[in-house]
């Protein structure tokens, strides 16, 4: 079992949908997680980075984190065509030399 | 744009050429890290520097050796790399303490590197 399980899609939904996007983990230690996008062709870009369980939003995008069930998610509201990326989970133990663990990755595309 | 800059953003190279992949930060961290991204795949670790020393390798090969001169500035430099090398590197940086609770890995947007 991976240490952490992300379905890689795709998922396709029409502009303005509210998306939701999740990541199941295994390790129990994890004590901060990412969510990050990766457009083609470029390096992953920090979106939304909370520590423990709870939520954080910020703009369309809220993050949600419920330790007590290994599970997070990303929720995107009022979609956009701007939103088609991959979007990658990743979680670390908090340690000093800040080692990620990736989710693989769902490709998400928001059609006109 | 990235505060993080890796040069080249293209690199093709043969088997037995000599090359460097370079990253500089102005973000002020501490940390500095190479990660490994093929098509389709999330990034794999290579190696991880804090204040400029080589904390962590990821059983990396040798053909793959790291250089660290100063806290903003990370190089790769690349010898006898075989195809399956070709990838996406990315460069990423931190500040090293997770006290801090505020700082996750910014990466930059790679260099696509192609052996042939």
């Amino acid at each position: 079992q991976k240490e952490v399980e992300q379905d890689p899609g795709p998922l396709s939904v029409p502009e303005g949908a509210i998306v939701s996007l999740n990541c199941t983990y295994s390790n129990s230690a994890f004590q901060y997680f990412m969510w990050y996008r990766q457009y083609s062709r470029k390096g992953p870009e920090l979106l939304m980075y909370t520590y423990s369980s709870g939520n954080k939003e910020d703009g369309r995008f809220t993050a949600q984190v419920d330790k007590s069930s290994k599970y997070i998610s990303l929720f995107i509201r009022d979609s956009q065509p701007s939103d088609s990326a991959t979007y990658l989970c990743a979680m670390d133990r908090g340690s000093t030399l800040g080692r990620l663990y990736f989710g693989r990755g769902t490709q998400l595309t928001v059609w006109p | 744009d990235t505060e993080v800059t890796q040069t080249p953003k293209h690199l093709v190279m043969g088997m037995t050429n000599k090359k460097s992949l370079k990253c500089e930060q102005h973000m002020g961290h501490r940390a500095m890290y190479w990660y490994k991204q093929k098509a389709k795949k999330p990034p794999e670790l290579m190696f991880v520097y804090s204040y400029e020393k080589l904390s962590i390798n990821e059983s990396v090969p040798s053909r793959f050796s790291p250089e660290c001169p100063n806290s903003s500035l990370l190089n790769l430099h690349l010898h006898a790399l075989q195809p399956e090398d070709s990838a996406l590197y990315l460069c990423a940086s931190s500040q090293p303490h997770r006290e801090l609770r505020n700082s996750p890995l910014h990466f930059g947007n790679g260099t696509r590197l192609t052996v042939t």
